[in-house]
């Protein structure tokens, strides 16, 4: 079945600093790739995804490029600000499993002032 | 706003008791779906709708049941509440397939069986 592994968290990070968020994924098929981001108290919502191999999402100056040679989605930000702080999912959705998005565990980042 | 409302916002329920966890979306999206979040689990699907009048079973339907009578109102219900239900629950819509069609959250149910 499919799958998704994210780094375990927290991340605790100065604010500037550059942000890696590892995310591999196993999958059936061909799967589009996502990051959601959850604020706290609130529900998920998307951030980027990529729907095909070496496409790069972008949003709010975060970006992850879909590799498939290595089946990862690592999730990048130049210069991170405290309003970043909030929970960071990768997840996948797979046309031969329906097309229903498996999550990954979730990373936290704390960013400090 | 448009968006997804769930109620209540928090319940502390006793085992053994039922409950019925709202969601109502006014984006008039055809799908909808229950996810529960665990620490460390992620969000795992419960049960999902593609439209109204059809539901299918996630990754854990155990112990949970969901009706779609119309687009707008997605119930989950507990007919006899364990503690290991306890969690924070989401509901969710798109307009289409998860690949191309993001999903809207709304803010969440966080339930716990004593």
């Amino acid at each position: 079945g499919n799958s998704v592994t994210q780094m375990e968290g927290p991340v605790t990070l100065s604010e500037e600093a550059f942000l890696t968020i590892n995310c591999t994924y196993t999958a059936t098929g061909y799967p589009s790739l996502f990051w959601y981001v959850q604020y706290p108290g609130e529900g998920l919502q998307l951030l980027l995804k990529a729907t095909k191999a070496d496409d790069k999402g972008s949003n709010k100056g975060f970006e992850a490029t879909y590799r498939k040679e290595t089946t990862s989605f690592h999730l990048e930000k130049g210069s991170v600000q405290v309003s970043d702080s909030a929970v960071y999912f990768c997840a996948l959705s797979d046309l031969d499993a329906g097309n229903m998005l498996t999550f990954g565990g979730g990373t936290r980042l704390m960013v400090k002032p | 706003i448009a968006g997804i409302t769930q109620a209540p916002t928090s319940q502390i329920l006793a085992a053994g008791r039922r409950m019925t966890l709202r969601c109502t979306q006014d984006m008039r999206h055809n799908a909808m779906y229950w996810y529960r979040q665990d620490l460390g689990l992620g969000l795992r699907l419960i049960h999902y709708s593609n439209t109204a009048g059809t539901t299918g079973k996630g990754e854990v339907p155990d112990g949970y049941s969901v009706s779609r009578a119309n687009t707008d109102d997605f119930p989950l219900t507990l007919a006899s509440a364990v503690p290991s239900q306890t969690s924070v629950y989401f509901c969710a819509s798109s307009s289409g397939q998860a690949q191309n069609s993001p999903l809207h959250f709304g803010n969440g149910t966080r339930l716990t069986v004593t």
